[in-house]
């Protein structure tokens, strides 16, 4: 069965320091792997994807993420954390063109 | 770039009402979807629409819950009955690569 997995409720970080929001999925087959944010009482905004090519990418506000095949994980990063990344993200997968599965979500404070 | 567009962006209602989501897909996507989330919970798959009929539902799809595509380019999501459970924020998204739009926020009352 499709599942993914964000281990971290909450990652905290100080404004400046890099940053790494966790996600690892289990599904057969070739993924399409996404992050999303949300902020407080507003939609999921599209971060970034991954549906084939370089196992690096990049998306908006600085964001990147790592596909890993072989360690099954999608993890989220940026170089240096902003006190406006606070919001809570949301790994998410699909085999395309079927449902896609969220992950339970991570809320990041970074600190000033 | 295309956007997904749904209304209304928020929704009350009272108790056993019916109500319609609408969403406007990006032109010429084939795959259509919704989601909802209850405030403070994950993201749930609702339903998928392909070649104009259902493709796949989930288990909280009941009898309840209905899409349609009525004109070609609205994608509705109907709920009768509404109960105060389906208080939620709804999504539509379009794609394989799921577009989201901003969602409807529903409170049933």
């Amino acid at each position: 069965a499709q599942s993914v997995a964000q281990p971290e409720d909450q990652v905290n970080v100080a404004e400046g320091n890099p940053l790494t929001v966790k996600c690892t999925y289990s599904v057969s087959g070739n993924p399409y792997l996404f992050w999303y944010v949300q902020y407080p009482n507003r939609g999921l905004q599209f971060l970034l994807k991954y549906i084939t090519g370089d196992n690096l990418v990049k998306g908006s506000y600085g964001f990147e993420a790592e596909f890993n095949k072989s360690q099954t994980s999608f993890h989220l990063k940026k170089p240096s954390a902003l006190v406006s990344d606070s919001a809570l993200y949301f790994c998410a997968v699909s085999l395309g063109g079927f449902k896609t599965i969220f992950g339970a979500g991570t809320r990041l404070f970074v600190k000033a | 770039e295309p956007e997904v567009t749904q209304t209304p962006s928020h929704q009350v209602t009272q108790m056993g009402q019916e109500v319609i989501l609408r969403c406007v897909p990006i032109s010429n996507h084939l795959y259509f979807y919704w989601y909802r989330q209850i405030l403070g919970q994950k993201v749930e798959f609702l339903v998928s629409f392909y070649n104009n009929e259902i493709s796949e539902k989930s288990e909280i799809f009941d009898d309840q819950f209905s899409v349609e595509r009525p004109d070609g380019s609205n994608f509705t999501l109907k709920i009768r009955s509404t109960k105060l459970e389906d208080s939620a924020m709804y999504f539509c998204a379009s794609s394989e690569t799921h577009t989201f739009g901003s969602g409807t926020r529903l409170t049933v009352v």
